[in-house]
């Protein structure tokens, strides 16, 4: 089955500063990749996603990349600020009927 | 205006005891999921549900008993609770099961077994 490895697991940086979570993934017939965030005691909400098809997805201030050779993916985040502090997840999941195999987290801290 | 509500949002119990989580979903989404995470924050797939049939189940004991009356809801049963059961039980919602099926989460029930 699918496995993906997210890194780092706890991420501190400055207001201000961006901050970069990788992932890596083992099937390379995985083609659809969410990230997540879930607040203290929140639930996951969906952020922004990409398709294999696509190299690169911006939503303001969030960014993913997909490297389908490496099978790696990144979310890139600017001009930090403290409410983006929370757990990121990264996910991945195949073709056809298929379920999220999410990475084991990072937490963002992002500090005034 | 909620769209996928879980009740309880904290369940507190004995081990051995049987215990039901509910969810349902307004968003007429077909396809529902139950999510596990531990107190690691690791969050694995239990089961997935389309129109009311499994079509996941990843190998999850059966003391576990995942129910559908119908699509907007997925209820979770669990018999002979466990200390290892403790975690957050989150349920999801997608419009259909297919892989670029954005997936929204309920609130989670925190489950604590003593």
């Amino acid at each position: 089955g699918e496995n993906v490895e997210q890194h780092p697991s706890t991420l501190s940086v400055q207001e201000g500063d961006s901050a970069v979570i990788k992932c890596t993934y083992s099937d390379s017939a995985s083609n659809y990749f969410p990230w997540y965030k879930q607040e203290l005691g929140k639930r996951p909400q969906l952020i922004i996603d990409i398709r294999s098809n696509v190299g690169e997805k911006k939503d303001q201030r969030i960014a993913v990349t997909l490297n389908k050779t490496a099978k790696h993916f990144s979310l890139h985040i600017t001009e930090t600020q403290p409410e983006d502090s929370a757990v990121y997840f990264c996910a991945a999941t195949l073709s056809g009927y298929s379920t999220l195999t999410f990475g084991k987290g990072t937490m963002l801290l992002v500090s005034p | 205006d909620t769209a996928v509500s879980q009740t309880p949002k904290y369940l507190v119990t004995q081990m051995g005891n049987d215990k039901s989580i509910k969810c349902e979903q307004n968003l007429g989404h077909d396809t529902m999921y139950w999510y596990k995470q531990d107190s690691k924050k690791f969050l694995k797939i239990m089961f997935s549900y389309n129109n009311k049939e499994l079509i996941i189940n990843e190998t999850v004991p059966n003391r576990f008993s995942p129910k559908s009356p119908d699509k907007a809801h997925l209820n979770l049963h669990i018999n002979s609770l466990e200390l290892g059961d403790s975690a957050v039980y989150f349920c999801a919602s997608s419009q259909d099961g297919s892989y670029l099926a954005k997936q929204f989460f309920g609130p989670g029930t925190r489950l604590t077994v003593l």
